[in-house]
């Protein structure tokens, strides 16, 4: 039982690029969810998903972009780069009452 | 709209002492409630979470918390600190939309 695995663990962009952080979960879970977190601010919720199909913003959605066509995978994506991007984004699913996280991905535009 | 606050930022407490963190929300309804401990570049990790029944919660590390509906509060207690338990320490509420606070960080003097 894998949990909630993360892709890529670090990652340096370009200012303008784009690229999509892939998160999986093997749980079957509906819930799933996209954070940031930066020194001094915690977790701050991007988007996140009910289940296949549906998506919605959260508390720090602009520059994001996500999909939910399967259970299992919610990807990230970057649409262009900028460094106020640079942070750690932590994806997680979610039973009843019970959060599950990946590892989390390092990411630095400059 | 959702909120969490930890107002307190920076902790410090002598070793062998007594702590308490406390946590702030506001939610529509009442939500889970979780208490997640984080060491310097490491992941979350669970302490403990609420969701219904005993208001008094039992986790692990020798960490409890209390459920105060009137006061929207779930604050986290230990009766004993240890130097190991310095790290920083996040709230989270919600139901599917997780919310964090923006952290406390413990600080232990021997």
């Amino acid at each position: 039982n894998a949990g909630v695995t993360q892709t890529p663990k670090f990652q340096v962009l370009k200012t303008g690029q784009s690229m999509t952080l892939q998160c999986a979960q093997d749980m079957n879970h509906e819930y799933m969810s996209w954070y940031r977190q930066d020194p001094g601010m915690g977790l701050r919720l991007i988007h996140y998903s009910v289940g296949a199909g549906i998506t919605d913003q959260g508390e720090v959605p602009n520059g994001y972009n996500v999909s939910r066509s399967t259970t299992e995978d919610f990807p990230l994506r970057l649409l262009s780069a900028a460094p106020s991007q640079t942070s750690v984004y932590f994806c997680a699913s979610m039973s009843r009452n019970t959060i599950y996280f990946g590892e989390g991905s390092w990411l630095t535009v400059v | 709209a959702q909120s969490v606050t930890q107002p307190d930022i920076h902790i410090t407490v002598s070793e062998g002492a007594s702590l308490e963190l406390r946590c702030n929300y506001s939610y529509g309804a009442t939500p889970y409630l979780f208490w997640y401990v984080q060491s310097p570049g490491q992941g979350l990790q669970l302490l403990l979470k609420y969701f219904s029944g005993d208001t008094l919660v039992q986790g692990i590390k020798g960490f409890e918390a209390e459920f105060k509906r009137s006061q929207s509060s779930f604050n986290l207690r230990k009766p004993s600190v240890h130097w190991s338990d310095a790290a920083e320490y996040f709230c989270a509420v919600g139901v599917r939309d997780m919310r964090f606070g923006a952290g406390t960080r413990l600080t232990v003097k021997p």
